[in-house]
């Protein structure tokens, strides 16, 4: 079965220091991963997705992330981090269609 | 091009009273799934729909919970007799017919507070 392991449950940084937030998933199967991003009371919305091809994955708002074989991880970055990055995060595995989640990270950012 | 609706946004039912949560999916798409956010926890898969079936149920739990996709209309997850364990974020999500793998677009939810 599909997991994911979400390592942190906050992370706090400054406005323009590197967003790290890490994410490792176990997979019998070449993965599909996702991060999503959830601002507070409203739903999520994809930043993200590796199915197959290239490994550096480009999303929405500056995030990018490394979908790394050899380490089963799928963590999400970003160069310099805004007030507006301030939400939830949620790394996912697809199973069969059904998204698998992980803990979520909740990410804040200092002035 | 609408997003997915889920209605109502705030639920708010007594204990033992039945909850009715709405999920109208993107247009065109024939795939429904259903996601609950309990408090200080991940979000946990419920149940996978297509129109008139029911593909994958293994999140559903085995008593007072159901749900349903109707040739016409809404997804309906309804549960009975609900109690305060239930107060939570229910999630809807759809995708294109044999997509659900690659992508799936999510509603603004439903949070239910049982009193």
């Amino acid at each position: 079965a599909q997991s994911v392991t979400q390592l942190g449950s906050h992370v706090s940084v400054s406005e323009g220091a590197l967003v790290l937030l890490r994410c490792n998933y176990s997979s019998s199967v070449p993965p599909y991963l996702f991060w999503y991003v959830q601002y507070p009371n409203q739903g999520l919305q994809l930043l993200l997705k590796y199915t197959t091809g290239a490994t550096l994955v480009k999303g929405i708002n500056g995030f990018e992330a490394e979908f790394k074989k050899s380490e089963t991880s799928f963590h999400l970055t970003k160069p310099s981090a805004h007030m507006s990055d301030a939400a939830e995060y949620f790394c996912a595995v697809s199973d069969t269609g059904k998204l698998i989640f992980g803990q979520g990270t909740t990410l804040q950012v200092k002035p | 091009n609408a997003g997915v609706m889920q209605n109502p946004r705030h639920l708010v039912r007594r204990r033992g009273q039945e909850a009715r949560l709405r999920c109208s999916p993107m247009k065109g798409h024939s795939h429904v799934y259903w996601y609950r956010q309990l408090p200080e926890e991940g979000l946990k898969f419920m149940v996978y729909l297509q129109k008139e079936n029911i593909i994958d149920e293994s999140g559903m739990p085995k008593e007072r919970f159901s749900a349903e996709f109707p040739k016409e209309g809404p997804s309906i997850l309804r549960i009975q007799q609900v109690v305060r364990g239930d107060s939570a974020a229910y999630f809807c999500a759809s995708s294109p017919k044999d997509r659900g793998p690659y992508e799936q677009y999510f509603g603004p939810g439903t949070r239910l507070t049982v009193t």
